[in-house]
C-alpha cells in the first residue's frame, strides 16, 4: 500500500515551458487535492476534486490546470511556466471530501520540488 | 492580513520539556481545527484534531481551541528528539477547502 505517490520528485524548468505533474492514490478515496507551500506562506489549495469527473479551484488557481484522469489519479499542469510558481507541490487524498476530519482525513503525498528559472 | 497566524520560530528546546504551539484565526465560521506535523522533506501528516471549542487529548499530545478568543493551541508534554519537525496549525468551515498556518519549526535537543 504506498498511499499518495508523486513523480517527479525534483524538476527544474524554464520560464514559458510546461509540465505536468503526476499524482496516484490507492486507497480508494473519493477527493483528490492539489497544494503548494511556500516559506511563510503555509500550504494553500490550488484546485481539488471532490469525486472522480469534478474539479473546483481553491485559493490560488491561476496559471494551473487539473485532470481527474479516473479515480487513482490527479494532475496538475503548468502550462506556461513563472519563476512566481517556483515552490513544493503537495497532492492529497481523502476519502469521502468534504467531511469532518474525523471521517475525513487528508493523505499527503511526499512532494515535488520545482524551481522555475 | 492573513486568515491564520502561525510563529514560523524556530521553536529550540531541551528533551523533556513542556512545549506549546499557537495559532491565530480571524474567520469565525471556522469550526474543524486540527494539527499537521511535517517531517523535513515529507509530506504533512495530520496529528490531531478538535471539532469546536474544548480539548482533546492524545498521549502526550492536547489540543486546546478557544473561539471566543480565537486562539488554538498544541501542547507537547516530555518532548522527544523524534518531536522535531515543522507543526501546522489548519482550520476548516467544513467542506473542501482547508486553510492552513504557515507552520512553527521545532527543534528538541537530547
Amino acid at each position: 500500500n504506498a498511499g499518495v505517490t508523486q513523480t517527479p520528485k525534483f524538476q527544474v524548468l524554464k520560464t514559458g515551458q510546461s509540465m505536468t505533474l503526476q499524482c496516484a492514490q490507492d486507497m480508494n478515496h473519493n477527493s483528490m487535492y492539489w497544494y503548494r507551500q511556500d516559506p511563510g506562506m503555509g500550504l494553500r489549495l490550488i484546485y481539488y476534486s471532490a469525486s472522480e469527473g469534478t474539479t473546483d479551484k481553491g485559493e490560488v488557481p491561476n496559471g494551473y490546470n487539473v485532470s481527474r484522469l479516473n479515480k487513482r489519479e490527479f494532475s496538475l499542469r503548468l502550462e506556461s511556466a513563472a519563476p512566481s510558481q517556483t515552490s513544493v507541490y503537495f497532492c492529497a487524498s481523502s476519502e469521502a471530501g468534504g467531511g469532518a476530519p474525523s471521517t475525513d482525513t487528508q493523505y499527503f503525498g511526499p512532494g515535488t520540488r520545482l524551481t522555475v528559472l | 492580513q492573513k486568515e491564520v497566524e502561525q510563529d514560523p520560530g524556530p521553536l529550540s528546546v531541551p528533551e523533556g520539556a513542556i512545549v506549546s504551539l499557537n495559532c491565530t484565526y480571524s474567520n469565525s465560521a471556522f469550526q474543524y481545527f486540527m494539527w499537521y506535523r511535517q517531517y523535513s522533506r515529507k509530506g504533512p501528516e495530520l496529528l490531531m484534531y478538535t471539532y469546536s471549542s474544548g480539548n482533546k487529548e492524545d498521549g502526550r499530545f492536547t489540543a486546546q481551541v478557544d473561539k471566543s478568543s480565537k486562539y488554538i493551541s498544541l501542547f507537547i508534554r516530555d518532548s522527544q528528539p523524534s518531536d522535531s519537525a515543522t507543526y501546522l496549525c489548519a482550520m476548516s468551515e467544513g467542506g473542501f477547502k482547508t486553510i492552513f498556518g504557515a507552520g512553527t519549526r521545532l527543534f528538541v535537543k537530547a
